[in-house]
C-alpha cells in the first residue's frame, strides 16, 4: 500500500500522559498536513511542513502540542499533559506539490483521553 | 461565522433520487474549491475538485459562483454506496491548509 499511514490507529490514554503520532506520506509527496477531527464536524487544520520545514501552525495548536518533520519525510505529532478536550481523530495529509494538487488523507488516529 | 458551511442533514432519500447539497464561504480570496467524501470512521477521500465552468463526473455534478461565493453538489440516480458525509472544502493559497464544512450527512434508503 503506497498510500498514507498512521501509527497507531487507536490511543487510550489517561489524562496528563503525553502521547506521540507517526505519519508516513506518500513517498514522493514534498508537503505533510495535520488536522484534527471531532464527532459531527469536518477536520480543523492543526499545522503543515514543506520538506522538514513548519510553514503554519494554526492558533489551535497550543504549547502542549508540537509536530516535526525532521527529515522531510514522516512526521510526529506528540501531545503533553493530554486533556480530554483533546479526544479526537488525528488525520494527516500529504500532497505532491504541484499547483492544485489534491491532499490525501490517511486513516487516521484516534485518540481517547480518559 | 464559519469560513465554509454546510447544512448538516441529515439528508434521507431513496435510491434513485436527486439530491443537492449546498455550500457558502466567507472568504472570497479562496482560491480552489472541492468535494470530499467520508465514510463512517474513515478519512475524507477527494470526490471532486469544482471549477467555476462547473464540472461533471457520471452522476455527481459540482458548481461554483464565486460572486455568490457558493458551491453545490448534485447527485443524480443516488446509490444505497452514495451513503456517506459529504464535506465542503475550500483553499486559500495552492498548496496551504483545507478548510472544511461541517459535513452534510446523506443516508440512501432502499
Amino acid at each position: 500500500d503506497t498510500g498514507v499511514s498512521q501509527n497507531p490507529r487507536h490511543k487510550i490514554t489517561k489524562r496528563g500522559q503525553n502521547v506521540t503520532f507517526r505519519c508516513d506520506p506518500i513517498s514522493e509527496h514534498n508537503r505533510l498536513y495535520w488536522y484534527r477531527q471531532t464527532l459531527g464536524q469536518g477536520p480543523e487544520f492543526l499545522t503543515y511542513f514543506q520538506n522538514e520545514a513548519q510553514l503554519e501552525k494554526s492558533r489551535l495548536l497550543s504549547d502542549r502540542f508540537s509536530a516535526e518533520r525532521p527529515k522531510g519525510s514522516f512526521s510526529t505529532l506528540e501531545i503533553q499533559r493530554t486533556e480530554q478536550g483533546d479526544s479526537a481523530m488525528y488525520l494527516c495529509a500529504s500532497s505532491g506539490g504541484q499547483v492544485r494538487e489534491t491532499q490525501y488523507f490517511g486513516p487516521g488516529t484516534r485518540l481517547l483521553v480518559l | 461565522r464559519k469560513e465554509v458551511e454546510q447544512d448538516p442533514g441529515p439528508f434521507n432519500v431513496p435510491e434513485g433520487a436527486t439530491v443537492a447539497f449546498n455550500c457558502t464561504y466567507s472568504n472570497s480570496a479562496s482560491q480552489s474549491f472541492f468535494w470530499y467524501r467520508q465514510d463512517c470512521r474513515k478519512e475524507p477521500k477527494l470526490l471532486m475538485s469544482v471549477y467555476s465552468s462547473g464540472n461533471e463526473d457520471g452522476r455527481f455534478t459540482a458548481q461554483l459562483n464565486r460572486a455568490s461565493q457558493y458551491i453545490s453538489l448534485l447527485i443524480r440516480d443516488s446509490k444505497l454506496s452514495d451513503s456517506a458525509t459529504y464535506l465542503c472544502v475550500v483553499n486559500t493559497y495552492l498548496g496551504g491548509k483545507l478548510i472544511f464544512g461541517q459535513g452534510t450527512e446523506l443516508s440512501v434508503k432502499p
